[in-house]
């Protein structure tokens, strides 16, 4: 199993990011894709996750409304997007596969990370 | 949303120690409790689900216990690599929620 994610980004505030996760190595629609970032002081915050098959998501209440999961079955890949940005989102994002088909269970493989800056 | 405390902060040991670490839920979770490890420059890595069940490839001094509302990681016999960040995080209920961590430091 392998999800390899897109690279680093720099973007102004104010703008959105958008994140790919390509995934390898299993059935994609079949387990979950979670989100996660790595946030101040190197704690790790859950973002949300999709259940591919379906393509019903939940959202962390930090994050709803600004951000959107997304994924093209074709191509074995999610996406993240996240909106509005500001300064305290500059971090490393995270997607990682859920274990279990019908999560959500654990985060069993995780993807290299992105590096997100953002500045004026 | 679940609240995962973490003690200690940071743990100093010497390689070959044991090193027990605490995870505690502001409410109860049952067993939905995972652990997983954080070197630095890489992702996490998932050691230990549901309480107590090793992940795949994980070494046996890597242990998890615990229920309800308080849960532990032991690791015996600390080895070089061990040295790393540890968090727990809860599956119990949406939103999930990670611990804020605890360092294993080397002595």
């Amino acid at each position: 199993v392998q999800l390899v994610q897109s690279g680093a980004e720099v973007k102004k505030p104010g703008a959105s990011v958008k994140i790919s996760c390509k995934a390898s190595g299993y059935t994609f629609i079949s387990y979950p894709i979670h989100w996660v970032r790595q946030a101040p002081g190197q704690r790790l915050e859950w973002m949300g996750c999709m259940y591919l098959g379906s393509g019903d998501t939940k959202f962390s209440p930090n994050f709803q409304g600004r951000v959107t999961f997304t994924r093209d079955t074709s191509t074995a890949t999610a996406y993240m997007e996240l909106n509005s940005l500001r300064s305290e989102d500059t971090t490393l994002y995270y997607c990682a596969r859920d274990s279990c088909s019908a999560g959500p269970c654990s985060m069993i493989d995780w993807g290299q990370g992105t590096l997100v800056t953002v500045s004026s | 949303e679940i609240v995962l405390s973490q003690s200690p902060a940071t743990l100093s040991l010497s390689p070959g120690q044991r090193a027990t670490l605490s995870c505690r839920a502001s409410q109860n979770i049952n067993n939905y409790l995972s652990w997983y490890q954080r070197r630095p420059g890489q992702p996490p890595r998932l050691l230990i689900y549901d309480a107590s069940d090793r992940a795949t490839g994980v070494p046996a001094r890597f242990s998890g216990s615990g229920s309800g509302t308080d849960f532990t990681l032991t690791i015996s016999n600390l080895e070089p690599e061990d040295f790393a960040i540890y968090f727990c995080q809860q599956r119990a209920k949406w939103p999930l929620t990670f611990g804020g961590g605890t360092k294993v430091e080397i002595k």
